[in-house]
């Protein structure tokens, strides 16, 4: 799999927009970016992926850059709810051998929303 | 629909002792997933398996064993508990598939702590 690399932290008012980056510089071009957030110690919530073209779901956002180097995770309207870990990860989606569909998380970005 | 259930979801165990994690999942997934998480940490890969009757080993699988004899479910177990696998484990589960929302499903996590 593909490292990615986040930074530790960040914070966003109430309302406002949350613009979470990650860098993924080694992708594979069968390789999709994924996030996923972890809310206290509850078990992580898929949000949204995608390949190459930006992708929008009623959760996020996501913007992918030409190159597919850098994504970006929107949160278009953070509430104090969307306080978490959001976790950014690159893996193929399907595969015969199952070794490069593996999931594995880094450290992620713990995204705190403040009133 | 009960998606991915964990079983149990607290143990204390005595240093030395035996137990296995159950997880099952109703949704036909092909990939299952055992991952620890330590506090202050993201999640570490332990095994994965990507179908009935095969498992693979992931980042941390020394002191763990697991088995996958069922497509639903996928048991991690260990032989010989130690303090240092104090942790919460969490089991996962997903598609292979291009064509399929190959977003993986997580359980609420088992708290497991060794004394």
């Amino acid at each position: 799999d593909a490292k990615t690399t986040q930074p530790t932290s960040m914070d966003c008012a109430e309302g406002r927009a949350a613009n979470l980056p990650c860098n993924h510089s080694t992708i594979s071009g069968n390789e999709y970016v994924y996030w996923y957030r972890q809310i206290h110690s509850q078990g992580p919530q898929y949000i949204i992926h995608g390949l190459k073209n930006n992708e929008t779901n009623e959760m996020a956002s996501l913007i992918i850059t030409e190159d597919r180097k850098s994504s970006t995770l929107i949160l278009p309207h953070a509430t104090l709810r969307d306080t978490a870990v959001y976790y950014c990860i690159v893996r193929v989606a399907a595969s015969l051998t199952g070794a490069n569909s593996k999931l594995t998380f880094g450290k992620g970005i713990t995204l705190s929303v403040r009133p | 629909n009960a998606g991915v259930t964990q079983t149990p979801k607290f143990r204390v165990l005595k240093t030395g002792q035996s137990m296995t994690l159950l997880c099952a999942q109703d949704m036909n997934h092909e990939y299952m997933y055992w991952y620890r998480q330590d506090p202050g940490m993201g999640l570490r890969l332990i095994h994965y398996s990507v179908g009935e009757g095969t498992t693979a080993k992931g980042e941390v699988p020394d002191g763990y064993n697991v088995s996958r004899l069922k497509k639903q479910n996928f048991l991690l177990g260990l032989e010989s508990a130690a303090p240092s696998q104090t942790s919460v484990y969490f089991c996962a589960s997903s598609y292979n598939s291009v064509g399929r929302n190959t977003e993986a499903f997580f359980g609420q996590g088992t708290r497991l702590t060794v004394v």
